[in-house]
């Protein structure tokens, strides 16, 4: 089965650039999308970057989405940390095998 | 303005059923696929189904396959989810999501309804 890894935490301070990575089990994500999503505590997640790059209207350009497909690799990078970015993210893309979504096991971002 | 409003989560003991919806507006409903997502506690998110716009192709995750019943009504706007043979480890928040690619590319998503198993 198609699976996807990220780091459990990571953190950094205010005004700093971090960079979340998530890492497919197999194959390549040549076809698939990879969307990042954000969700902070008690609410609902949040479609932050989608189809790879895309940032949806209304997210901050400090958050971009990359693709390495030689490594088999998606990152989520957000700059200019600021203490609302706390939050838990997820990358997910999906399974043409299984027809089902994946999603990494999420990545809680500290900011400090 | 899209809006995405789950219901008819609650406690229900093990092996009972619950069916829950979601209301959608701000957006041609029937032109977009639907899915189920759920986040338990102290786990992440997952995908539990899916069901494209004219209910021809539905998918389940393994864990619900056989359990769980995904269903739409293009009419009334409405997503739906029929749980039963409900287990202690279904125990999650539910969210409806808008797949607006056809390949589960999710763009927005409801508040999440509560459902307990115990």
């Amino acid at each position: 089965n198609f699976m996807l890894t990220q780091p459990h935490s990571v953190s950094e301070s205010p005004g700093k650039t971090v960079t979340i990575s998530c890492t497919g089990s197999s194959g390549s994500f040549a076809g698939n999308y990879v969307q990042w999503y954000q969700q902070r505590p008690g609410s609902a997640p949040t479609t932050v970057i989608s189809e790879n790059d895309q940032r949806p209207s209304g997210v901050p350009d400090r958050f971009s989405g990359s693709i390495d497909y030689s490594s088999n690799s998606a990152s989520l990078t957000i700059s200019g940390l600021k203490t609302e970015d706390e939050a838990d993210y997820y990358c997910q893309s999906y399974d043409r095998a299984s027809h089902g979504g994946v999603f990494g096991g999420g990545t809680k971002l500290t900011v400090l | 303005e899209v809006q995405l409003v789950e219901s008819g989560g609650g406690l229900v003991k093990p092996g009972g059923s619950l069916r829950l919806s979601c209301a959608a507006s701000g957006f041609t409903f029937g032109s977009y696929g639907m899915s189920w997502v759920r986040l338990a506690p102290g786990k992440g998110l997952a995908w539990v189904s899916s069901i494209d716009r004219s209910s021809d192709d539905i998918y389940y995750a393994d864990s619900v396959k056989g359990r769980f019943t995904i269903s739409r009504d293009n009419a009334k706007n409405s997503l739906y989810l029929q749980m039963s043979s409900l287990r202690a480890e279904d125990t999650a928040v539910y969210y409806c999501a808008r797949d607006y690619s056809g390949y589960l590319v999710f763009d927005f998503w409801g508040q999440g309804t509560q459902v307990t198993v115990s």
